[in-house]
């Protein structure tokens, strides 16, 4: 089976660093996506990790743990703009897609 | 521009009432989907079609119908609706079926279906 769990809210500060976790069980595992979503819009892909270790993107960053079924996304320098929910997605080793439920960031002034 | 386009973007209806939620895409993708987005349960596949008359059950396929004649188009068909049925859907596709990066999706703009 498949199980994907992330926080379901968190909250920060304007100019901080905020770590979102996942922790997932897939019965395959090829690579995970990360994707935003601001309230009432459809979701934009930020990352995509297949190999363990830090990718570097901007003000994101995101982490991945083949071994633990791990995963975090580090925003920096948070800005009001970067409220919204933030979804992870492993992939299943199949042609499906499973999200978690995603963690609603909210961004204090 | 490259899209993908889903009409239409609001829908109010009654039980039992056909309806069809259209998605097209001009980006020449392989892989297409449907999602439905309800609150506490996350994106959740409905059903995805990896090319040209090939389609496959998602997570949640009751239903619900598709087909995909043509590349760009994907339409989703609900052949009775019922107020279980009310939700956020999304329609969605990458390039390829290949897992990498290109996998990426993209997401139409939603649709927001009431059934009564």
């Amino acid at each position: 089976g498949q199980n994907i769990d992330q926080p379901t809210e968190m909250t920060a500060t304007e100019g901080a660093i905020v770590q979102i976790n996942c922790t997932y069980q897939t019965s395959g595992f090829n690579g995970l996506f990360w994707y935003q979503q601001h309230a009432g819009e459809a979701p934009t892909f930020l990352s995509y990790n297949v190999l363990d270790g830090l990718e570097e993107k901007g003000r994101f960053s995101s982490f991945l743990s083949r071994s633990k079924g791990y995963s975090y996304l580090l925003l920096k320098e948070l800005q009001m703009k970067d409220s919204a929910s933030y979804l992870c997605a492993p992939s299943s080793g199949t042609y499906k897609y499973i999200f978690g439920t995603g963690t609603r960031l909210k961004v204090l002034a | 521009e490259a899209q993908v386009t889903q009409n239409p973007r609001y829908l109010i209806t009654v039980t039992g009432k056909k309806l069809t939620v259209t998605c097209s895409q001009n980006m020449n993708h392989e892989y297409m989907s449907w999602y439905r987005q309800d609150p506490g349960l996350g994106l959740r596949q409905i059903y995805y079609s990896m090319n040209v008359e090939v389609t496959d059950k998602g997570d949640v396929p009751e239903g619900y119908k598709v087909s995909r004649k043509e590349k760009r188009n994907f339409p989703l068909i609900l052949e009775s609706p019922s107020p279980n049925q009310t939700s956020l859907y999304f329609c969605a596709s990458s390039l390829s079926i290949v897992w990498d990066s290109s996998n990426t999706q993209y997401f139409g703009p939603g649709t927001r279906l009431t059934v009564l």
